[in-house]
């Protein structure tokens, strides 16, 4: 079975400066790999998608995320925070067997941005 | 729609009452999923219909939860004597097709948030 491991729980970051934001994930053959955000109230944004191909992948709002199979790490960065940014984040492993399709999420990273 | 819309957006219910979570998926979609998400937590899957077919549902926590979706369009989750363990925000999510592609990903609702007391 897929897992997901988030390992930081909050981030703290000031506005303007980089993030990044870590993902491990458990998956027996090649993964469908996402990331989330969820703003207070919100339901679970789309960020980006790791499907094949390019291991870098490029998404909304400035943010990118890089798969790295010998590491089991599927890492978001922004190069430049902005205050809109603060957040909850979510890593998610998408797996599609007999019961058809299924994503795992982990337990997402608190982000707060410093002014 | 435009997009997935669940109701009602919160819901107080007080322990041992039934309560029904409705899903109105985007228009055409195969796929619904429903999550359960507690307080300061991932959303842990639920279940999953491909049209009106439940194909999976071995994330159901117990035999007082239940889900249908008769027509392949809208979808219920029915709690049944609710627990204060019960109480989280329910996310709803469609997708167009059977299988994950660059096109069909998951489009999540706002979700519903129960509060059991």
């Amino acid at each position: 079975a897929q897992s997901v491991t988030q390992p930081d729980i909050h981030i703290t970051v000031s506005e303007g400066a980089s993030l990044e934001l870590r993902c491990n994930y458990s998956y027996g053959a090649t993964p469908y790999l996402f990331w989330y955000v969820q703003s207070p109230g919100q339901g679970l944004q789309l960020l980006l998608k790791y499907f094949s191909g390019d291991t870098l992948v490029q998404g909304i709002k400035g943010f990118e995320a890089e798969f790295k199979r010998s590491q089991s790490s599927f890492n978001l960065r922004k190069p430049s925070v902005h205050w809109s940014d603060a957040a909850e984040y979510f890593c998610a492993v998408g797996a599609y067997g007999a019961a058809g399709n299924k994503l795992t999420f982990g337990g997402g990273t608190r982000v707060l941005v410093k002014p | 729609g435009a997009g997935v819309s669940q109701s009602p957006r919160y819901k107080v219910a007080k322990r041992g009452q039934d309560v029904a979570l409705r899903c109105d998926p985007i228009s055409g979609h195969v796929s619904l999923f429903w999550y359960q998400q507690a307080l300061g937590q991932g959303p842990e899957f639920l279940t999953y219909f491909q049209n009106e077919a439940q194909l999976d549902k071995s994330g159901l926590p117990s035999d007082r939860f239940f889900a249908e979706r008769p027509e392949g369009s809208v979808s219920t989750l029915k709690i049944q004597r609710t627990q204060q363990e019960d109480s989280a925000v329910y996310l709803c999510a469609s997708s167009p097709g059977q299988v994950f592609s660059g096109a069909n990903v998951l489009t999540f609702g706002a979700g519903s948030r129960l509060t059991v007391l």
